[in-house]
C-alpha cells in the first residue's frame, strides 16, 4: 500500500535555528514528490516538485532534497513568517494513472523570535 | 488574478439537507480534484476529473457526487448531509493528471449538525 509519513508532527524553533523536516514514502514507481505549505485557514500552497533521487530545489530559506526512500525539507535560519504546516505528497496509481495524491499528515512548524 | 475560487467560504447545514460546494478555476487546467481535510487524518481525495466530461472516485467518495460539464467548474454535491461530513473541503486543479503539481483553492468549512 502506498504511504507517506512525515516527522516530526510538530517542531518549535527559535528564529535562526536551522532544522529539517522528513517525509518518507512507500510508493510503486515514484512519479514525483511534492512539498506544500499550509497556513491556518488557507489552502495548501505549492512549494516544490522533486522527480528523481539526488535532486534538490531551493526557495529562499527552504531547500528540498530527495532520496529513493525519503525527502527532506531543510529550513535555514528560519523566521517567524516561516511558521506553517508543511505537507508532502506523492502521486499514486488510482483508478486511472496518476489521479490521486497521497498526502502525509504534515509537520507544523512554529518559529519564535 | 488567476487561480481557484470556492464558494461558500463556510456553511452550517442541518443533517439531511442537500448542499453543493462550488469550485471554479481560470487556469484552463484539465484535471480537477476535491479533497477533505480532517484533523489527524490529513487530506483525502473524494473525487477527481481528468478532463471535462469525465469523473472518478477517490479514497472517500461515499455520500458525495461530482460533475464536470466544462473545463472551469467542478461542483461537489452532498445529497443528504450527515454529521461525519463536517470537514474542510478543498478543490484543486492541475494542468494534467499524473505528476503535475496541483494548485488548491481557499477551502470551504462545512459543519453538519
Amino acid at each position: 500500500e502506498d504511504q507517506v509519513t512525515q516527522s516530526p508532527e510538530a517542531l518549535r524553533l527559535q528564529e535562526g535555528e536551522s532544522s529539517s523536516l522528513n517525509c518518507s514514502y512507500t510508493v510503486s514507481g515514484l512519479r514525483g514528490l511534492f512539498w506544500y505549505r499550509q497556513d491556518p485557514g488557507k489552502g495548501p500552497e505549492f512549494l516544490f516538485t522533486l522527480y528523481s533521487a539526488g535532486e534538490e530545489k531551493e526557495k529562499e530559506r527552504l531547500k528540498a532534497t530527495l532520496t529513493k526512500k525519503e525527502s527532506f525539507l531543510h529550513i535555514t535560519a528560519p523566521k517567524p513568517e516561516d511558521s506553517a504546516t508543511y505537507l508532502c505528497a506523492v502521486p499514486t496509481l488510482g483508478n486511472q494513472a496518476g489521479t490521486a495524491l497521497i498526502f502525509g499528515k504534515g509537520t507544523t512548524l512554529s518559529v519564535s523570535s | 488574478i488567476a487561480g481557484i475560487t470556492q464558494a461558500p467560504t463556510s456553511q452550517i447545514l442541518a443533517a439531511g439537507r442537500r448542499m453543493t460546494l462550488r469550485c471554479t478555476q481560470d487556469m484552463r487546467h484539465n484535471a480537477m480534484y476535491w479533497y477533505r481535510q480532517d484533523l489527524g487524518l490529513g487530506l483525502r481525495l473524494i473525487h477527481y476529473s481528468n478532463t471535462a466530461g469525465t469523473t472518478g472516485k477517490g479514497e472517500v467518495p461515499d455520500g458525495y457526487s461530482v460533475s464536470r460539464a466544462n473545463t472551469d467548474d467542478f461542483p461537489l454535491t452532498l445529497a443528504s448531509a450527515v454529521p461525519s461530513q463536517t470537514s474542510v473541503y478543498f478543490c484543486a486543479s492541475s494542468q494534467a493528471s499524473g505528476s503535475d503539481e496541483q494548485f488548491f483553492g481557499p477551502g470551504t468549512r462545512l459543519t453538519v449538525l
